[in-house]
């Protein structure tokens, strides 16, 4: 089974901070790696998929790079609708998703 | 625009078992795969299994396998997870999703459903 993990778990920003999230997986992906924003109580939303493109509707302040086993969620400039749980998962192989990372106020 | 309604969520005992439904729109459901995924209270996120298009090939996570039978009905645009024997760590809110095919992201999600598992 492939394990992804995130780092940092929190991480506490303030509006128009560039923030960045880590995600690695155990083993080689290619690719194939998605990120998803969720806010309390509500579904998952996604943001980037194949490791860096931009799903349709999500600002151009978000960006994802990476391949094999390192991988990276930017936000170029924090707004305050972005405070939120970001989680990255992989599809290489079945599908597995990091435990998460809250972006929080500072 | 693509919906995803899920429906049958509830209280049940351990041991016991439950149907979920998710009921889709806005897209061609039979060309989609279908997968539920779960997060427990306060937890991330836990792919629970999915389905092909036609429904012929299924796939589980370990923690689910043997206890868990997802299925589709095309003709109705509805997927199901049959769960049986359930315990106290099975409670969580249940989303469905879909994807292009089997090696894809989860494009879009329901609003989920909550089953709790205690006595």
């Amino acid at each position: 089974d492939i394990q992804m993990t995130q780092s940092p778990s929190t991480l506490s920003a303030s509006v128009g901070d560039r923030v960045t999230i880590t995600c690695r997986a155990s083993q080689s992906i290619s690719n194939w790696l998605a990120w998803y924003q969720q806010k309390p109580g509500k579904a998952p939303k996604l943001l980037i998929y194949k490791s860096s493109s931009l799903e349709s509707g999500v600002p151009s302040r978000f960006s994802g790079s990476g391949s094999g086993t390192e991988f990276t969620l930017t936000i170029s400039s924090l707004q305050p609708d972005d405070f939120a749980t970001y989680y990255c998962q992989q599809y290489n192989s079945y599908w597995t998703f990091g435990q998460g990372t809250k972006v929080e106020i500072k | 625009e693509v919906q995803l309604l899920e429906s049958g969520g509830g209280l049940v005992q351990p041991g016991g078992s439950l149907r979920l439904s998710c009921a889709a729109s806005g897209f061609s459901f039979s060309s989609y795969a279908m997968s539920w995924v779960r997060q427990a209270p306060g937890k991330g996120l836990e792919w629970v299994s999915t389905i092909s298009g036609s429904g012929g090939s299924t796939y589980y996570a370990d923690s689910v396998k043997g206890r868990f039978t997802v299925s589709r009905d095309n003709s109705k645009n509805t997927l199901y997870v049959q769960m049986i024997s359930l315990r106290a760590e099975d409670t969580a809110v249940y989303y469905c999703a879909n994807s292009w095919g089997l090696q894809y992201y989860f494009d879009y999600w329901g609003q989920g459903t909550l089953v709790t598992v205690s006595s």
